[in-house]
């Protein structure tokens, strides 16, 4: 079954620069999730969009931003990116429901040099 | 906000059974149960939905108690695969689809 795409897998950055993460969801899935996770961290949630449009925020910082695309695919712009930055991007996607799954791609790792 | 999970750590011997804890002070519609190996991506386990209900996966399974607000995970006959780390992620009534997730509960199954 296919599952949650992400991409790159690993990117490194300096800080000031940017950096746009993707998320190409479950087929047929119509609502994607960000989350953040930091070394021995539990995830934190970013940002939510539902049928392309946003439907729930988080602890998102103003230098990040995101969308959803008419192809249902994500992507997460970084900009200003700090060594805080550095953590594990995981997106995700369901149905929309409040009993739907969510099922998680494979992440992002981002390290901020 | 955070649901607050208990123990922190576990250490177990194949075979053996343990009992995660994930209780929230707030009114939820469901906790859903990742398991997630180091680096790698979140796993989902099962979700129990408000009312009570039991479920189960193999000899994993939860329950959710809606008077206390919490939420139980019971591994039964522990295997070698069982590591990694637990979180609940609860969704709160009349907050959207988001999970907020707990603080994770590392499991070490050992031979």
């Amino acid at each position: 079954a296919a599952g949650v795409i992400q991409s790159p897998r690993h990117l490194i950055k300096e800080k000031r620069e940017t950096a746009t993460l993707k998320c190409y969801p479950i087929p047929r899935h119509d609502t994607v999730y960000w989350y953040q996770q930091g070394p021995g961290q539990d995830p934190q949630f970013l940002i939510s969009f539902y049928e392309k449009m946003q439907s729930d925020k988080g602890s998102i910082p103003d230098r990040f931003s995101a969308q959803q695309f008419s192809d249902y695919h994500s992507e997460l712009n970084m900009s200003s990116l700090e060594l805080g930055d550095s953590a594990l991007y995981f997106c995700a996607s369901s149905f929309r429901g409040l009993d739907q799954p969510q099922h998680f791609g494979d992440g992002t790792r981002l390290s901020i040099l | 906000q955070q649901p607050v999970q208990s123990p922190q750590a576990v250490i177990l011997r194949e075979g053996e059974d343990a009992v995660i804890n994930c209780s929230s002070s707030k009114a939820l519609y469901s906790v859903h149960w990742y398991r997630q190996k180091h680096g790698e991506a979140p796993v989902f386990l099962m979700i129990l939905l408000k009312g009570g209900e039991q479920k189960g996966h193999e000899k994993i399974s939860a329950s959710f108690n809606e008077k206390k607000q919490q939420s139980s995970l019971y591994l039964t006959a522990s295997q070698l695969s069982y590591s990694g780390t637990y979180f609940c992620g609860t969704e709160i009534i009349a907050a959207g689809n988001k999970l907020t997730f707990g603080g994770g509960t590392r499991v070490l199954v050992k031979p």
